[in-house]
This record gives structure tokens, C-alpha cells and sequence, in this order.
């Protein structure tokens, strides 16, 4: 696609429940990055990818919340156990080799009730 | 720790005025910085970049100003318009992290016609 793609755009989910996040970079970037934003604040970096591997997840809050990207393509972020505090934006990037400039998609809106 | 912040976090100005935004950065190790643009409902877009080895880049309508020496980072556009009303947010890349980016707060930009 010509863009970040991410679904569903929207997710609403109850307490305790399981999510899962995907995200399709744009084609051929090698790089991808997840990120999470509440309502006023910018956004907050999870994880990176460099091809199939994760980088840094230092930004992963606990160990509820865990990414893949097992062909260095698109990218799952899964959140288990949802918490009320879990509901946000969920945003993932993606930038080609050697490229600085992160392309972002238009988010996925998690909402735990 | 490392944090990017904004002095402002609303402005109003009159369609056709200049718009100064600014943002003050905390980790000197940063060598990379991006102003991003978000509207309502959508993904951060990049407007313009620059790297610590420079102290002004210009694009169409806007121009970024590094000043090392005391942190800070603005944005300027020029004539604005009532396009560019959404919010503004400063982002650093601190070095040898592969990308990752730590935003800030971000200023929203009212433009009154």
C-alpha cells in the first residue's frame, strides 16, 4: 500500500480480555516501531524492529504487552490481560534503510472497558 | 531522564501571521530532531527534520532553528493558514538508537480567520 496501514481502526475490548494490534509498514521499509498515545500527550515509544528482530523494547511497559514481526513485514502488537489503563492510540511507524523519516499510520484506538 | 518539552501547549494566531512553536530538549546526545504535525484522528506527519550538526533548515513555508547551546528547538511557518491548525510535536532521536523517537507534549495551533 502506499502507507502504514493498522487495524481495526478501532477496538473496544472488556477488562481482562486479549488484543491484538496489526500493523502494515509500507513496502520494503526494514524498520518499524510501535508507539502509544493518550488523549493530550505525544506519543510514547513501545518497541523497534530491524527486520524480524526486536531491537529495543525498552518502552514495553510489563510483560502483558508483546510484538512480533516474524517475516520482517507486518507487525502484531498483543496485549493480554487488558487493563483500563491500557486504553489509548496505539500508532506504528515504519522507515526504510538508512531512512530517518518514520511514516506513520493512523493509529488504532484501544478502548478497555 | 530524557524528556522533550513544549513551552506553549496552545496557540492562537490570525490566518496569515507567522507561528512560532517552540520545544526545549533535555539529552545532548541527540543528533536528530523532527517537528511532526498531528490532526484530529490521524497519525503524526512529518513536516521537516534536522540533524545537530546544523542550526536552521527550511522547507516550504517552515524553518526549523537548533540552538545546542541552551536546548531548544522551534518551528516558524510562515503565513499561516487555517490548514495547518492541529497539533504540533517536537521529537528527538537520541544517538545510536536506531531511530527511536522521544516526543514531546506537543502545542496545538489555532489559526482564526
Amino acid at each position: 500500500g502506499a502507507g502504514v496501514s493498522q487495524t481495526p481502526s478501532n477496538k473496544v475490548t472488556e477488562k481482562g480480555k486479549y488484543v491484538e494490534l496489526r500493523c502494515d509498514p509500507i513496502s520494503g521499509h526494514t524498520a518499524l516501531y510501535w508507539y502509544r498515545q493518550s488523549l493530550g500527550q505525544g506519543p510514547e515509544f513501545l518497541i523497534y524492529f530491524q527486520g524480524t528482530g526486536a531491537a529495543d523494547d525498552s518502552g514495553l511497559p510489563n510483560d502483558r504487552f508483546f510484538a512480533v514481526r516474524p517475516e520482517g513485514s507486518v507487525s502484531t502488537l498483543k496485549i493480554q490481560r487488558t487493563e483500563r489503563g491500557d486504553s489509548a492510540v496505539y500508532l506504528c511507524a515504519s522507515s526504510g534503510t538508512g531512512g530517518t523519516e518514520a511514516f506513520f499510520g493512523q493509529g488504532t484506538r484501544l478502548t478497555v472497558v | 531522564g530524557e524528556s522533550v518539552g513544549l513551552h506553549l501547549p496552545t496557540l492562537s494566531v490570525q490566518e496569515g501571521d507567522n507561528s512560532i512553536i517552540n520545544c526545549a530538549y533535555s539529552n545532548s546526545a541527540s543528533d536528530y530532531f523532527i517537528w511532526y504535525k498531528q490532526e484530529s484522528g490521524k497519525g503524526p506527519q512529518f513536516i521537516i527534520d534536522i540533524r545537530s550538526n546544523m542550526d536552521k533548515r527550511q522547507g516550504q513555508r517552515v524553518t526549523v532553528l537548533l540552538n545546542k547551546t541552551v536546548k531548544h528547538l522551534s518551528l516558524q511557518i510562515a503565513a499561516t493558514q487555517p490548514g495547518d491548525s492541529a497539533v504540533y510535536f517536537c521529537a528527538e532521536t537520541p544517538y545510536n538508537q536506531g531511530g527511536k523517537l522521544i516526543f514531546g507534549q506537543g502545542t496545538e495551533l489555532s489559526v482564526k480567520p
